[in-house]
C-alpha cells in the first residue's frame, strides 16, 4: 500500500531555513505527481506546492512563492520542500500528499494518498 | 482564485441519523471537480470523494456526493461513531487549487 513518511520538522527561528522530507512507497514513485499541503494548528487546510511526475513543472502557493522550493529525487523515491525566510505565519503540520494521476494529463490536481505529516514552529 | 466556504461550521447529529455538509464556490467549478476529505483527530485527511460524486476506496456507500457549478453536498446517510470527525471540501478547477475551512460533524 503507498506510504508516504515526513520528515524534518521542528522549531526554528523567523527568518531561518528548514528542509522538509517525505519518503514514498508503494507506488510507482516516478510516475506521479506530488504536493505539500500544510495545516496551522486548530486551523483547515492549505496547498503549499506541487512538482509534477518527471519534475518538469513546479507549482507553488503566492504565500510561499520565492521562499520555498519543491523538488524530487526520482532514484530515491524522495520528495522534498526547501523552506527559506520562514515566517511565524508557515508554522503548521506539513503533509506530503500523492497525486490522483498517473503520468500527468489529468485535469486538476487532488490528493489521494497522504502521509502522517511532520509539525514546523517557526518561533523566536 | 476559487474561494471554498463550508456550511455550517459545526453540525451537532445523534448517531443513525443523516448530515448534509454543504459546500459552495465563489465561481463555478466547471464539470464537477470537486473532493471531499475527512479528518479526524491527529490523523492526515483521508480522500472520501472525487469527481463530486465519486467514493474513493473502501469509502462506505453511506457516505454521497452531489451538486454541480457553485454548490457542492455530502450526504452521510446514517451517521456511524467513526463518521464523527472534519470534512473539507477541495476545488480542482483551476490552479491554486483550494479547499473550504471545513464542517465538523460532532455527537449531538
Amino acid at each position: 500500500q503507498v506510504q508516504l513518511v515526513e520528515s524534518g520538522g521542528g522549531v526554528v527561528q523567523p527568518g531561518k531555513s528548514l528542509t522538509l522530507s517525505c519518503a514514498a512507497s508503494g507506488f510507482t514513485f516516478s510516475s506521479y505527481g506530488l504536493h505539500w499541503v500544510r495545516q496551522a494548528p486548530g486551523k483547515g487546510l492549505e496547498w503549499v506546492a506541487f512538482i509534477s511526475h518527471g519534475g518538469n513543472n513546479v507549482f507553488s502557493a503566492d504565500s510561499v512563492k520565492g521562499r520555498f522550493t519543491i523538488s524530487r529525487d526520482d532514484s530515491k523515491n524522495s520528495l522534498s520542500l526547501q523552506m527559506n525566510s520562514l515566517r511565524v505565519d508557515d508554522t503548521a503540520v506539513y503533509y506530503c500528499a500523492k497525486d490522483y494521476c498517473p503520468g500527468g494529463g489529468c485535469h486538476g490536481h487532488y490528493f489521494d494518498s497522504w502521509g502522517q505529516g511532520t509539525l514546523v514552529t517557526v518561533s523566536s | 482564485e476559487i474561494v471554498m466556504t463550508q456550511s455550517p461550521a459545526t453540525l451537532s447529529v445523534s448517531p443513525g441519523e443523516r448530515a448534509t455538509l454543504s459546500c459552495r464556490a465563489s465561481q463555478s467549478v466547471s464539470s464537477s471537480y470537486l473532493s471531499w476529505y475527512q479528518q479526524k483527530p491527529g490523523q492526515a485527511p483521508r480522500l472520501l470523494m472525487y469527481g463530486t460524486s465519486t467514493r474513493a476506496t473502501g469509502v462506505p456507500a453511506r457516505f454521497s456526493g452531489s451538486g454541480s457549478g457553485t454548490e457542492f453536498t455530502l450526504t452521510i446517510s446514517s451517521l456511524q461513531s467513526e463518521d464523527f470527525a472534519v470534512y473539507y471540501c477541495q476545488q480542482y478547477n483551476n490552479w491554486p487549487v483550494t479547499f473550504g475551512g471545513g464542517t465538523k460533524v460532532e455527537i449531538k
